[in-house]
């Protein structure tokens, strides 16, 4: 597609409910970042991806949090036994590897996540 | 510990002037500065950006600014046009990586351009 896909872009959970969000990065980007995005802030990282490999995942608050890339495109945040604190904007962005030119990431419109 | 500050949550400014949005830091490790624009219910967007070696980059009506020995930079918007009016956010990194940087945002400031 032409840019960064997110579903749902919203998603209401009970407490204690695991979700799933997903992310389709624009077709050939290498780059896959995942941010958490609550009320009144800016964007905090949560996970890196380069392919398929997760290269960082020292932003995830907790264990609860795990994301994969399978097949180094399509991306999954799976949140287990959601907090209200998890309550946020989540934020996917891809970026091409390229050493000739840099436009900044492509971010995706996100998912509003409220737990209730 | 909020490494990157927008000490402005907002903005306004007539039409036509100059916006002047200002962003600190302070982690002396961070050389590499973006801006994003965020309108409602969308994903933010590329502006511009700067290298440390640098202390201006210049793209049309925008320019940033870098002063690293006050560990501040600046976006002005000359002229400000109605389709500016959104959330502006400062982020930097430790290193440019071709679009593998991993980025700390500041909190935003709201725009408003007045017509």
């Amino acid at each position: 597609g032409a840019g960064v896909s997110q579903s749902p872009r919203y998603k209401v959970a009970k407490r204690g409910q695991d979700v799933a969000l997903r992310c389709d990065p624009i077709s050939g980007h290498v780059s896959l970042f995942w941010y958490q995005q609550a009320l009144g802030q800016g964007p905090e990282f949560l996970t890196y991806f380069q392919n398929e490999a997760q290269l960082d995942k020292s932003g995830l608050p907790s264990d609860r949090f795990f994301a994969e890339r399978p097949e180094g495109s399509v991306s999954t945040l799976k949140i287990q036994r959601t907090q209200q604190e998890d309550s946020a904007v989540y934020l996917c962005a891809s970026s091409p590897y390229n050493r000739d030119s840099y436009y900044g990431y492509t971010f995706g419109s996100g998912t509003r996540l409220t737990v209730v | 510990d909020q490494q990157v500050k927008q000490n402005s949550p907002s903005l306004s400014v007539q039409e036509g002037r100059i916006s002047i949005l200002n962003c600190d830091y302070t982690n002396s490790m961070f050389d590499y500065f973006l801006w994003y624009k965020k309108y409602p219910a969308e994903g933010p967007t590329f502006l511009i950006s700067i290298s440390s070696i640098k202390d201006k980059n210049e793209d049309g009506r925008f320019t940033v600014f870098l002063n690293k020995s006050a560990k501040h930079l600046s976006l002005h918007i000359v002229p400000s046009q109605p389709g500016d009016s959104a959330v502006y956010f400062c982020a930097a990194s430790e290193e440019s990586n071709f679009g593998n940087e991993k980025l700390t945002f500041g909190t935003g400031t709201r725009l408003t351009i007045i017509p």
